[in-house]
């Protein structure tokens, strides 16, 4: 079974803090994917990465950076220098390889409150 | 931009009321879509995976009579709350991919906010 994660329910940091959102996950699959997504107060999801199993390469884009380590099967996400648009829920997700098997398992999410 | 429609993205509605909620893929066809429900401060839950021509399978403590899903297209998945009630009331989404395996990212809809009085 496939199950994610994310200990950190509610983190509230200054504007221009760096902040790290945690996840861990857990899987059977040798080969998996693993998403972030974004969902702001307006409450669509927002796609912001996807990460696939054998690729433990580390990923900046902007202020966004994810750390991949798959020997402690975690997945985290760094935003520095935030601001206050960050503010949202952000859930980590993983899927499986297969053909069909399409499902995203989501973890709780984490409510991210920037204070300006 | 967007690539999954979901329309309406409000309804208000009196108990009893039955509600279709559309979900369109705009620019990719979706053999497979999948309808989510959120509750406040809570994460997705999986109600069910729509399959273009065939019956949608439904997560357990799904029902199926009460949640009807048709994907009668390869653009279209709809999903209808017969005989809505108050504990109905919830935030529902909807997901496509544009692919058939796993590396292929779910594009949501932007939800659909159903409150029953």
């Amino acid at each position: 079974a496939q199950k994610v994660t994310q200990a950190q329910t509610e983190i509230s940091v200054v504007e221009k803090e760096d902040v790290t959102l945690d996840c861990v996950y857990e899987t059977r699959d040798t080969t998996y994917y693993l998403f972030w997504y974004k969902q702001p107060p307006s409450g669509e999801l927002v796609f912001l990465i996807r990460r696939n199993s054998f690729d433990e390469q580390n990923e900046i884009s902007g202020r966004y950076s994810w750390n991949f380590q798959k020997s402690t099967s975690s997945f985290n996400f760094t935003i520095t220098a935030s601001q206050v648009v960050d503010s949202a829920v952000y859930f980590c997700a993983l899927r499986g390889p297969n053909f069909g098997n399409e499902k995203l398992t989501f973890g709780t999410g984490t409510r991210l409150t920037i204070i300006p | 931009g967007a690539v999954v429609s979901q329309h309406p993205s409000w309804v208000i509605c009196k108990s009893g009321t039955s509600v279709k909620i559309e979900c369109r893929s705009l620019d990719f066809q979706a053999t497979t879509m999948f309808w989510y429900r959120q509750f406040p401060k809570q994460s997705l839950m999986l109600m069910a995976t729509s399959n273009e021509g065939s019956k949608a399978t439904y997560e357990q403590g799904v029902e199926k009579d009460k949640f009807l899903i048709n994907h009668a297209s390869l653009t279209l998945s709809t999903l209808t709350v017969t005989s809505a009630h108050p504990e109905d009331s919830s935030f529902y989404i909807c997901s496509a991919s544009r692919g058939e395996y796993g590396n292929q990212p779910q594009h949501f809809g932007d939800g659909t906010r159903l409150s029953i009085l």
